[in-house]
């Protein structure tokens, strides 16, 4: 069966500080990778995906960057963390690129603290 | 582009009482739609999808969803609410790009009264 991991799981950084979270998929393989991030009170709020290795799509002009460096490995990145990246970030996966297999499946998230 | 609004940003019910939270899509081409629940600081659980098949979709814990085309509607519900259904429900919309991401609403915080 396939699993997903994020971590670390809770993260308070100061502003202008680095991030990094990461999130690694088992138990397939090619995997549509996702990050989005929620805000208090808001919704969901796609950042990027990537379909491959080395290919990343922003939705969202800011101040993040994604990277997949291995097939099922999703990072996501800041040089400098502003108080707006607070929130709780969550990566999810899907399989392929039929039709067929819309469902996206989710991690348990991060929650980004920036103070 | 698609897109999915959801009425009633917090919807409270007696337990026993039947759930009904409403998802209203936009969208271009024809829509595979979802329903998420997330419990509090956890990611999001797949409740039941629609993917042009049967109408009435069946999901998990005893949800189900009815998509009618002619309303745009993918209304979400439940005959009998019980204290553990207390949590976040989210409606989504596919894309119609080939990476298929994914709209959400902004999300109805469900809460059961005992």
């Amino acid at each position: 069966s396939q699993t997903i991991h994020q971590w670390p799981a809770t993260l308070v950084q100061p502003v202008g500080s680095p991030l990094s979270l990461e999130c690694t998929v088992e138990g397939t393989s090619n995997p549509n990778l996702y990050w989005y991030r929620q805000a208090a009170g808001r919704g969901l709020q796609l950042l990027f995906y990537s379909v491959g290795i080395g290919q990343i799509s922003s939705e969202v002009p800011q101040n993040l960057s994604a990277s997949r460096p291995q097939d099922r490995q999703f990072i996501l990145s800041s040089k400098k963390l502003l108080l707006s990246d607070s929130g709780f970030y969550l990566c999810a996966w899907r399989k392929g690129t039929s039709i067929n297999t819309d469902t996206q499946y989710f991690g348990p998230g991060t929650r980004l603290t920036v103070l | 582009a698609q897109s999915v609004t959801q009425l009633g940003s917090h919807v409270s019910v007696s337990e026993g009482a039947l759930v009904l939270l409403r998802c209203n899509y936009s969208s271009s081409v024809p829509p595979y739609l979802f329903w998420y629940v997330q419990y509090p600081n956890q990611g999001l659980q797949l409740l039941l999808k629609y993917t042009s098949a049967a109408t009435l979709v069946k999901g998990i814990n005893g949800f189900e969803a009815e998509f009618k085309k002619s309303e745009t509607s993918f209304h979400l519900t439940k005959p009998s609410a019980h204290m553990s259904d207390a949590a976040e429900y989210f409606c989504a919309v596919t894309h119609s790009g080939s990476a298929r991401q994914l709209t959400f609403g902004s999300g109805t915080q469900l809460t059961v009264l005992p």
